[in-house]
């Protein structure tokens, strides 16, 4: 079980604006950066979002946003290579560990 | 650019050792904090263990702790993963990833697999 709570999964047509979630409590999103990483067919994990910085080469249509312990990763056009599993990540004070989340699989229609 | 190569994995039976290297060029090595994540087949990322940039501080998964020791060279630019008593579990994908803010950043290794299996 995992400390931060993503959806299994969320699908979406090309063009539509889908927003994933991450929830945890206090002691992790709440205090802390929250990073979100895509991962195509089980590749390297590849930065899309960190805190609410866009890693270069990201298109912008991916914005992240946090309110209280609850973490948000949207994509504003989606697009067919969008397509891929994506993970939350962020230091729990209470646990003094690297948390992530269950991964959310997106599918584009 | 940033560069992370990992190696060091392998095929391995239980309760053997394997150790695992993570080189790093292209940035300031001494001043980053380094993460160690792993996946196992078919699962999400699991994060394994975190080395603060001076080496002051480790942290562990309870899952791994005990059995594996994270540890860096400032020197060499060089973060390893001292992996003992060697289960199936551990059986994954190892990734090193360097760290800000307390969580891997937009810079990660390839990779490198550990096969756990007799």
């Amino acid at each position: 079980q995992s400390a931060l709570t993503q959806e299994a999964s969320v699908s979406g047509t090309v063009g539509q604006k889908v927003t994933l979630s991450c929830t945890g409590n206090s002691n992790n999103i709440g205090s802390y950066t929250v990073a979100w990483y895509q991962q195509i067919s089980h590749g390297a994990p590849k930065t899309v979002m960190f805190g609410n910085s866009l890693p270069s080469g990201i298109p912008d249509r991916f914005s992240g946003s946090k309110s209280g312990t609850t973490a948000s990763l949207t994509i504003s056009g989606l697009q067919p290579e969008d397509e891929a599993d994506y993970y939350c990540s962020t230091w729990d004070y209470s646990l003094s560990a690297v948390v992530f989340g269950g991964g959310t699989k997106l599918t584009v229609l | 650019q940033v560069q992370l190569v990992e190696s060091g994995g392998g095929v391995v039976q239980p309760g053997r050792s394997l150790r695992l290297s993570c080189e790093a060029s292209g940035f300031t090595f001494s001043v980053y904090a380094m993460h160690w994540v792993r996946q196992a087949p078919g699962k999400g990322l699991q994060w394994v263990a975190s080395l603060l940039y001076d080496g002051s501080q480790k942290f562990y998964a309870d899952s791994v702790k005990g059995r594996f020791t994270i540890s860096r060279d400032n020197s060499k630019n060089t973060l390893d993963l001292h992996m003992n008593s060697l289960t199936p579990e551990d059986t994954a994908v190892y990734y090193c990833a360097r760290g800000r803010q307390l969580v891997p950043d937009e810079n990660w290794g390839q990779g490198t697999l550990v096969a756990v299996s007799s």
